[in-house]
């Protein structure tokens, strides 16, 4: 069982506000990764990290920003919250040197912009 | 990168083996075929791995042919439980460890 947990699950904000979305895991993996999922459509990678200090933008451009102070913490921010970003945010984490690198994912973050 | 190719949706009865395929004909030698699924609002589940030979768990197994072009994930006995998206995915190794998800297959078990 991945133990890898995102906070909160559900948030319904008003356009203009800041949210930042937590995601930690015990697992002391050193890649973690935030993928956005519109309903019935594909994940898509919007950012990654390969350990502390690191972060690096996926292949969907996105307004958030990440940060990667602790190995097990892993926030998303948004700055000024828009209804374009109203979508489902999943937060995962991998080790390096395990074998196949497995990504072991959270229970999501559905998010709704008013 | 190596891409994967799925049928977007299949059905399925109850109790009986659900053989799901994937084409991924441009993978390399050194990468790994993954399973996920995704139920509905959740994050996705790791099922199965491999490389090049055949493996199973208490989920499911895998079956990778022997060019490594194509692979089938099969669940022996569907539940209700099983309805899903099902995602292939191969494992980037161009140093980035990117995961990138397709479309899946979206799997309804039926009663």
């Amino acid at each position: 069982e991945a133990d890898i947990y995102q906070t909160p699950r559900y948030l319904v904000i008003g356009t203009g506000k800041k949210i930042t979305l937590e995601c930690s895991q015990t697992m002391g993996h050193d890649k973690m990764y935030w993928y956005q999922q519109d309903p019935g459509m594909e994940l898509h990678l919007i950012h990654y990290s390969y350990g502390v200090n690191s972060t690096e933008k996926g292949d969907l451009s996105s307004e958030s920003t990440v940060s990667r102070i602790r190995t097990e913490h892993f926030p998303l921010t948004l700055e000024s919250a828009r209804p374009s970003h109203t979508s489902q945010y999943l937060c995962a984490s991998s080790e390096t040197g395990s074998v196949g690198n497995t990504i072991y994912f959270g229970e999501g973050s559905w998010l709704t912009v008013v | 990168d190596a891409k994967t190719t799925q049928p977007p949706s299949m059905d399925c009865a109850e109790g009986r083996a659900a053989n799901l395929p994937c084409n991924h004909s441009t993978i390399s030698g050194n990468e790994y075929v993954y399973w996920y699924r995704q139920i509905h609002s959740q994050g996705p589940q790791y099922i199965i791995h491999g490389l090049k030979n055949n493996e199973t768990n208490e989920m499911a197994s895998l079956i990778i042919t022997e060019d490594r072009k194509s692979s089938t994930l099969i669940l022996p006995h569907a539940t209700l439980r099983d309805t899903a998206v099902y995602y292939c995915i191969v494992r980037i190794t161009s140093g980035t460890y990117k995961y990138i998800f397709g479309t899946g297959t979206r799997l309804k078990v039926l009663a």
